[in-house]
């Protein structure tokens, strides 16, 4: 059974509107960390937010904010005013404290495509 | 710090020949990881070390697939004989024990094409 769903494969929008990324994950476990990370271009996967399952608090960093709903089991992202530096693809991801935290289970991520 | 350090960065090769990729993981962190990623699998873990002993591997596709770490600072990934299947991203990552869930570093990843 897939453990994180990203159903949306691709995201294209305009620089300056306001994206919002979807993530769904299964778990049975009580405590797990949910994670996003970013792979420009470039290639290189970046950590950009870690919640766990105990912080429902939304978290906001300058364009980026992250809505965290245990109840629907979603950990979505947003980004506000996208730019063109913002194309990448986003990886949700997952780690459950049966594995002790050690594995990373990725979504199949989103690729975000801005355009000027 | 220059980060999690891998190479090569694009090897090809062909079907038959051994592949070594190479990773030096960032000082003080103990543990290290290889992922490869492929469009039609997405990102998976193969194996990961704890102070350089090897401790989950399930994630290896087979017996063609060796990986070790024989000190702090150094962990290659081995295919032997390898396969046009094998064709991938190979990325090694590494973290240090905090609370919780560890925080991935990744490196730049060895794009491997096999022929």
């Amino acid at each position: 059974a897939q453990k994180v769903t990203q159903a949306q494969t691709e995201i294209s929008v305009v620089e300056k509107e306001d994206v919002t990324l979807d993530c769904v994950y299964e778990t049975r476990d009580t405590t797990y960390y949910l994670f996003w990370y970013k792979q420009p271009p470039s290639g290189e996967l970046v950590f950009l937010i870690r919640r766990n399952s105990f912080d429902e608090q939304n978290e906001i960093s300058g364009r980026y904010s992250w809505n965290f709903q245990k109840s629907t089991s979603s950990f979505n992202f947003t980004i506000t005013a996208s730019q063109v530096v913002d194309s990448a693809v986003y990886f949700c991801a997952l780690s459950e404290e049966g594995t002790g935290f050690q594995k990373l289970v990725f979504g199949t991520g989103t690729r975000l495509l801005v355009s000027p | 710090d220059a980060g999690v350090i891998q190479s090569p960065r694009h090897e090809v090769t062909e079907m038959g020949q051994e592949v070594t990729l190479r990773c030096k993981p960032i000082s003080g962190h103990d543990y290290l990881f290889w992922y490869r990623q492929t469009m039609m699998r997405g990102l998976e873990l193969l194996i990961y070390f704890n102070n350089n002993v090897p401790i989950d591997d399930s994630g290896m596709p087979e017996d063609r697939f060796s990986a070790k770490m024989p000190n702090a600072s150094f962990s290659t990934l081995k295919i032997q004989p390898s396969e046009p299947r094998d064709s991938a991203v190979y990325f090694c990552a590494s973290s240090t024990q905090g609370t919780g869930a560890n925080v991935l570093t990744f490196g730049a990843g060895s794009r491997l094409t096999v022929l």
